[in-house]
């Protein structure tokens, strides 16, 4: 069952903040974050474990919410290098099978 | 460390035609994977090696599509015959074990072209 994300899209001015969701229908055992610029490859942000806590690295941090079934990105102080597409991706505890959900585009302006 | 490889980055085929596509994983890395994305979605995954077996091919479409690793070191992906829905980007990624709290390293994808 493929995540869903929210918002789609958010536009951004350098400095503020944003956050995207990922929501889940089943339990949730690890989720993993992907950013990806336009023409590029994923490029990896973080994972939070089942259990595990708050993680972040610089100004970007995510929370994972074992009750809702939902984890969130916490984007901090934006920059412009912050553009892209925002994917999360749920794991099978067992194959480490990812599904992505359908991404959120995040644009930070001057 | 370089990363995953991929080749080509770019492909234009007419529809009935086949092609395939070559992905060297990063060194180390048991778990291959193959993913589609389609313009404006998330990737999905089309099969998971681990080592030169499979661990999952759900989602491949295996009337056209087929995949080996058969030194457990580099892949091919292969579509034959191609139809016009198969435009996408077809993304390799690697990871160090297939778990779920290990990360993947993406290829820069082969960007198809079904016409």
């Amino acid at each position: 069952q493929q995540p869903v994300q929210s918002p789609q899209a958010v536009i951004l001015r350098e400095g503020e903040d944003a956050v995207i969701n990922c929501s889940s229908s089943k339990a949730l055992y690890s989720v993993h974050w992907y950013r990806q610029k336009h023409g590029e490859a994923p490029v990896f942000l973080m994972i939070l474990l089942k259990g595990g806590e708050q993680k972040g690295h610089d100004k970007i941090s995510a929370s994972f919410n074992e009750k809702k079934q939902q984890s969130s990105l916490y984007l901090t102080a934006s920059q412009l290098s912050y553009s892209g597409t925002y994917f999360c991706g749920i794991s099978s505890p067992d194959t480490g099978k990812l599904i992505f959900g359908q991404g959120t585009t995040l644009q930070v302006k001057p | 460390e370089a990363g995953v490889a991929q080749s080509p980055r770019y492909k234009i085929i007419e529809k009935r035609q086949s092609v395939a596509f070559w992905c060297n994983p990063i060194s180390g890395h048991a778990t291959l994977y193959w993913y589609q994305q389609i313009l404006g979605q998330g990737p999905k995954l089309l099969i998971q090696f681990q080592n030169n077996g499979v661990v999952d091919d759900s989602q491949l479409p295996k009337d056209r599509f087929s995949a080996e690793r058969l030194k457990g070191v580099d892949s091919t992906l292969k579509i034959q015959p191609a139809k016009l829905e198969d435009s996408a980007v077809y993304l390799c990624a690697s990871s160090f074990k297939g778990l779920a709290a290990r990360e993947q390293f993406f290829g820069p994808g082969t960007r198809l072209t079904v016409l």
